[in-house]
Protein backbone atom coordinates (compact mmCIF):
# COMPACT_ATOMS: atom_id res chain seq x y z
CA UNK A 1 0.00 0.00 0.00
CA UNK A 2 0.91 3.70 -0.16
CA UNK A 3 2.42 3.92 -3.50
CA UNK A 4 2.26 7.39 -4.72
CA UNK A 5 3.31 7.66 -9.08
CA UNK A 6 3.96 10.67 -11.33
CA UNK A 7 3.67 11.48 -14.63
CA UNK A 8 5.34 11.93 -16.54
CA UNK A 9 8.66 10.42 -15.46
CA UNK A 10 10.90 12.32 -18.07
CA UNK A 11 9.93 15.18 -20.10
CA UNK A 12 11.73 17.56 -22.47
CA UNK A 13 10.14 20.95 -23.61
CA UNK A 14 10.89 23.41 -25.64
CA UNK A 15 11.60 27.02 -23.63
CA UNK A 16 8.31 29.31 -23.33
CA UNK A 17 5.87 26.24 -23.46
CA UNK A 18 4.38 25.09 -20.54
CA UNK A 19 4.35 21.69 -19.06
CA UNK A 20 2.14 19.85 -16.52
CA UNK A 21 3.22 16.84 -14.15
CA UNK A 22 1.05 15.02 -12.51
CA UNK A 23 1.31 13.07 -8.68
CA UNK A 24 -1.06 10.42 -7.84
CA UNK A 25 -1.63 8.68 -4.72
CA UNK A 26 -2.77 4.64 -5.78
CA UNK A 27 -4.26 3.07 -3.12
CA UNK A 28 -5.23 5.92 -0.43
CA UNK A 29 -6.55 9.63 -0.05
CA UNK A 30 -4.36 12.37 0.27
CA UNK A 31 -6.00 15.58 1.58
CA UNK A 32 -2.48 16.89 1.40
CA UNK A 33 0.82 16.66 -1.04
CA UNK A 34 3.87 18.08 -1.32
CA UNK A 35 5.75 19.42 -4.15
CA UNK A 36 9.51 19.22 -4.11
CA UNK A 37 12.10 20.60 -6.45
CA UNK A 38 15.59 19.11 -6.30
CA UNK A 39 18.70 20.42 -8.51
CA UNK A 40 21.40 17.95 -9.18
CA UNK A 41 23.58 17.06 -6.73
CA UNK A 42 21.22 18.92 -4.02
CA UNK A 43 18.67 18.28 -1.29
CA UNK A 44 14.93 18.60 -2.02
CA UNK A 45 13.28 22.30 -1.41
CA UNK A 46 9.81 22.13 -0.64
CA UNK A 47 7.80 24.48 -3.29
CA UNK A 48 4.59 24.05 -2.07
CA UNK A 49 1.29 22.56 -0.42
CA UNK A 50 -1.39 21.14 -2.06
CA UNK A 51 -4.38 20.58 -0.08
CA UNK A 52 -7.08 19.26 -1.81
CA UNK A 53 -9.98 21.61 -2.52
CA UNK A 54 -8.24 25.08 -1.44
CA UNK A 55 -5.44 26.85 -2.64
CA UNK A 56 -2.12 25.83 -2.27
CA UNK A 57 0.59 27.32 0.25
CA UNK A 58 3.53 28.69 -1.73
CA UNK A 59 7.35 28.20 0.29
CA UNK A 60 8.75 31.98 -0.30
CA UNK A 61 10.42 32.53 -3.51
CA UNK A 62 8.58 30.05 -5.35
CA UNK A 63 6.79 31.91 -8.09
CA UNK A 64 2.76 30.92 -8.00
CA UNK A 65 1.86 32.23 -11.22
CA UNK A 66 4.83 30.25 -12.78
CA UNK A 67 4.30 26.84 -10.90
CA UNK A 68 0.21 26.14 -11.04
CA UNK A 69 -0.75 23.91 -8.48
CA UNK A 70 -4.25 22.16 -8.47
CA UNK A 71 -5.45 19.43 -6.37
CA UNK A 72 -8.64 18.93 -7.80
CA UNK A 73 -9.52 15.10 -6.13
CA UNK A 74 -8.17 13.64 -2.98
CA UNK A 75 -6.07 11.36 -5.45
CA UNK A 76 -4.48 14.14 -7.76
CA UNK A 77 -2.29 16.72 -7.98
CA UNK A 78 -0.71 18.72 -10.66
CA UNK A 79 1.79 20.95 -10.92
CA UNK A 80 2.14 22.79 -14.18
CA UNK A 81 5.01 25.11 -15.12
CA UNK A 82 4.14 27.49 -17.22
CA UNK A 83 6.35 29.47 -19.53
CA UNK A 84 9.23 27.10 -18.61
CA UNK A 85 12.68 28.36 -19.47
CA UNK A 86 15.99 26.19 -19.07
CA UNK A 87 16.60 27.62 -15.63
CA UNK A 88 13.28 25.60 -14.53
CA UNK A 89 14.81 22.39 -15.40
CA UNK A 90 15.15 20.28 -12.19
CA UNK A 91 13.59 16.97 -10.72
CA UNK A 92 10.55 17.53 -9.47
CA UNK A 93 9.31 15.29 -7.11
CA UNK A 94 5.48 15.03 -5.00
CA UNK A 95 5.21 13.19 -1.66
CA UNK A 96 1.46 12.49 -0.11
CA UNK A 97 0.74 12.32 3.18
CA UNK A 98 -0.65 9.06 4.98
CA UNK A 99 -1.98 7.76 7.72
CA UNK A 100 -0.90 10.98 9.58
CA UNK A 101 2.44 11.31 10.20
CA UNK A 102 4.21 9.34 7.22
CA UNK A 103 4.73 11.44 3.62
CA UNK A 104 5.43 8.48 0.56
CA UNK A 105 7.28 10.27 -2.23
CA UNK A 106 6.60 9.41 -5.95
CA UNK A 107 9.60 8.36 -8.29
CA UNK A 108 10.15 11.79 -9.55
CA UNK A 109 10.04 13.93 -12.63
CA UNK A 110 12.78 15.12 -14.29
CA UNK A 111 12.28 18.37 -16.37
CA UNK A 112 14.64 19.64 -18.87
CA UNK A 113 13.92 22.60 -21.04
CA UNK A 114 16.02 23.55 -24.31
CA UNK B 1 12.30 26.62 12.73
CA UNK B 2 12.76 23.11 11.69
CA UNK B 3 16.29 22.26 10.30
CA UNK B 4 18.68 18.57 9.61
CA UNK B 5 22.26 18.90 9.36
CA UNK B 6 24.21 16.12 7.90
CA UNK B 7 27.80 17.00 8.16
CA UNK B 8 29.27 14.45 5.90
CA UNK B 9 29.11 15.38 2.16
CA UNK B 10 30.11 12.21 0.97
CA UNK B 11 31.80 9.06 2.22
CA UNK B 12 33.16 6.00 1.01
CA UNK B 13 33.45 2.79 3.10
CA UNK B 14 34.71 -1.15 1.60
CA UNK B 15 32.08 -3.77 1.04
CA UNK B 16 31.75 -5.43 3.92
CA UNK B 17 32.57 -2.32 6.40
CA UNK B 18 29.85 -0.73 9.28
CA UNK B 19 28.55 1.97 8.20
CA UNK B 20 27.73 5.50 10.31
CA UNK B 21 26.05 7.97 8.59
CA UNK B 22 25.14 11.42 11.15
CA UNK B 23 22.40 13.24 10.89
CA UNK B 24 21.49 16.35 13.84
CA UNK B 25 18.37 18.07 13.97
CA UNK B 26 16.80 20.71 15.56
CA UNK B 27 13.03 21.01 16.40
CA UNK B 28 11.37 22.45 19.18
CA UNK B 29 9.26 19.32 20.10
CA UNK B 30 9.40 15.88 19.56
CA UNK B 31 10.38 15.25 15.43
CA UNK B 32 9.05 12.65 13.46
CA UNK B 33 12.58 11.33 12.07
CA UNK B 34 12.95 9.79 9.05
CA UNK B 35 15.99 8.37 6.76
CA UNK B 36 15.37 8.66 2.61
CA UNK B 37 17.63 6.46 0.24
CA UNK B 38 18.22 8.33 -3.38
CA UNK B 39 19.64 6.59 -6.20
CA UNK B 40 20.40 8.17 -9.15
CA UNK B 41 17.37 9.55 -11.30
CA UNK B 42 15.13 7.81 -8.72
CA UNK B 43 12.70 8.78 -6.33
CA UNK B 44 13.04 8.60 -2.16
CA UNK B 45 12.60 5.43 -0.66
CA UNK B 46 11.85 4.84 3.04
CA UNK B 47 14.58 3.50 5.36
CA UNK B 48 13.00 3.68 8.58
CA UNK B 49 11.17 6.44 10.26
CA UNK B 50 11.03 7.24 14.27
CA UNK B 51 7.95 8.98 15.83
CA UNK B 52 7.99 7.59 19.33
CA UNK B 53 8.54 4.98 21.75
CA UNK B 54 12.18 2.73 21.25
CA UNK B 55 15.09 4.60 20.33
CA UNK B 56 16.73 2.12 18.16
CA UNK B 57 14.86 1.99 15.33
CA UNK B 58 15.33 -0.73 12.62
CA UNK B 59 14.58 -0.49 8.63
CA UNK B 60 14.51 -2.00 5.55
CA UNK B 61 17.80 -3.37 4.20
CA UNK B 62 19.53 -4.23 7.58
CA UNK B 63 19.58 -0.53 8.41
CA UNK B 64 18.85 1.05 11.56
CA UNK B 65 19.08 4.35 13.19
CA UNK B 66 19.32 6.02 17.54
CA UNK B 67 17.29 8.49 18.41
CA UNK B 68 19.82 10.56 21.35
CA UNK B 69 17.66 13.47 22.22
CA UNK B 70 20.32 14.69 24.23
CA UNK B 71 22.57 14.82 21.61
CA UNK B 72 19.53 15.77 18.91
CA UNK B 73 20.97 12.88 16.91
CA UNK B 74 19.28 9.95 14.94
CA UNK B 75 22.17 8.69 12.77
CA UNK B 76 21.81 5.76 10.35
CA UNK B 77 23.81 2.59 10.66
CA UNK B 78 24.44 -0.65 9.05
CA UNK B 79 26.88 -3.44 9.98
CA UNK B 80 27.95 -4.44 6.75
CA UNK B 81 27.56 -2.55 3.72
CA UNK B 82 26.64 -3.73 0.48
CA UNK B 83 27.67 -2.64 -3.18
CA UNK B 84 23.96 -2.06 -3.79
CA UNK B 85 24.21 0.44 -1.15
CA UNK B 86 25.92 2.81 -2.91
CA UNK B 87 23.52 6.01 -2.79
CA UNK B 88 22.60 9.44 -1.88
CA UNK B 89 20.78 9.41 1.81
CA UNK B 90 18.43 11.79 3.58
CA UNK B 91 17.81 12.39 6.78
CA UNK B 92 14.37 14.56 7.17
CA UNK B 93 12.43 15.65 9.94
CA UNK B 94 8.93 17.01 10.34
CA UNK B 95 6.07 18.05 13.12
CA UNK B 96 3.86 15.28 11.79
CA UNK B 97 -0.05 16.33 10.11
CA UNK B 98 0.19 18.52 7.11
CA UNK B 99 3.79 20.02 7.83
CA UNK B 100 5.98 19.04 5.15
CA UNK B 101 9.50 17.03 5.81
CA UNK B 102 12.74 19.10 6.13
CA UNK B 103 15.42 17.46 5.05
CA UNK B 104 19.45 17.47 5.24
CA UNK B 105 21.37 18.21 2.37
CA UNK B 106 22.16 14.43 2.31
CA UNK B 107 25.44 12.24 2.00
CA UNK B 108 26.75 10.54 -0.81
CA UNK B 109 27.89 6.78 0.12
CA UNK B 110 30.61 5.17 -2.14
CA UNK B 111 31.42 1.68 -1.36
CA UNK B 112 34.69 -0.05 -2.90
CA UNK B 113 35.47 -3.56 -3.31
Amino acid sequence: GAVVSQHPSWVICKSGTSVKIECRSLDFQATTMFWYRQFPKQSLMLMATSNEGSKATYEQGVEKDKFLINHASLTLSTLTVTSAHPEDSSFYICSARYRGNEQFFGPGTRLTVL
Amino acid sequence: AQSVTQPDIHITVSEGASLELRCNYSYGATPYLFWYVQSPGQGLQLLLKYFSGDTLVQGIKGFEAEFKRSQSSFNLRKPSVHWSDAAEYFCAVGAGGNTPLVFGKGTRLSVIA
